[in-house]
């Protein structure tokens, strides 16, 4: 099993220009995330999906958009990049199903790490 | 909101050497877990842990859900377990877990 796997490995972009990172997982998981993590900052979460069809926001989503496509995919969008949105991506996923209150082991994806100037 | 805060922060062993990680929480939690990342990062998660001890090879974890803490063993330290450390705590219903700083970890040969 691939488990989460995530394109582009590495990205740079020009400040203004849009890009769509892509996330997909084999593992029939329910719910799926989009992190950052920036030095010195840990990771903070940008949005997730409970469930196909539904996506929600995290602790920092301005900027981004995302799409749950289809149960195994994910993708998050920046429409018009920033130099602040510098960063490394990750995606995760896991069990947790919409109706349940406990969240279930987080699997993540290698990473997309992106450079805006 | 709830408090995580991991110690040491930083952590220089030699090969073989065994190493405690602990992770406190200021508040009651649903869940708890650990994970490695190595220093190609990647990110690979270790424990899933409420509470009670697991193992898993050379590592260990114990979370003590009543005194707030929980502590990730590592026996036998080798080269590859080298990186950074992390807890992750949330409340019940929440999806956004609340992460620790992390403790950054190296073993010398």
């Amino acid at each position: 099993n691939a488990g989460v796997t995530q394109t582009p490995k590495f990205q740079v972009l020009k400040t203004g220009q849009s890009m769509t990172l892509q996330c997909a997982q084999d593992m029939n998981h329910n719910s799926m995330y989009w992190y950052r993590q920036d030095p010195g900052m840990g990771l903070r979460l940008i949005y997730y999906s409970a469930s196909e069809g539904t996506t929600d926001k995290g602790e920092v989503p301005n900027g981004y958009n995302v799409s749950r496509l289809n149960k195994r995919e994910f993708s998050l969008r920046l429409e018009s990049a920033a130099p602040s949105q510098t960063s490394v991506y990750f995606c995760a996923s896991s069990e947790r199903g919409e109706t349940s209150s406990y969240n279930s082991p987080l699997h993540f994806g290698n990473g997309t790490r992106l450079t805006v100037t | 909101g709830i408090q995580v805060e991991q110690s040491p922060p930083d952590l220089i062993l030699q090969e073989g050497a065994n190493s405690t990680l602990r992770c406190n929480f200021s508040d009651s939690v649903n869940n708890l877990q650990w994970f490695h990342q190595n220093p190609w990062g990647q990110l690979i998660n270790l424990f899933y842990i409420p509470s009670g001890t697991k193992q898993n090879g050379r590592l260990s974890a114990t979370t003590v859900a009543t005194e707030r803490y929980s502590l990730l063993y590592i026996s036998s330290s080798q080269t590859t377990d080298s990186g950074v450390y992390f807890c992750a705590v949330d409340k019940k219903g929440n999806y956004q877990l609340i992460w620790g700083a992390g403790t950054k970890l190296i073993i010398k040969p």
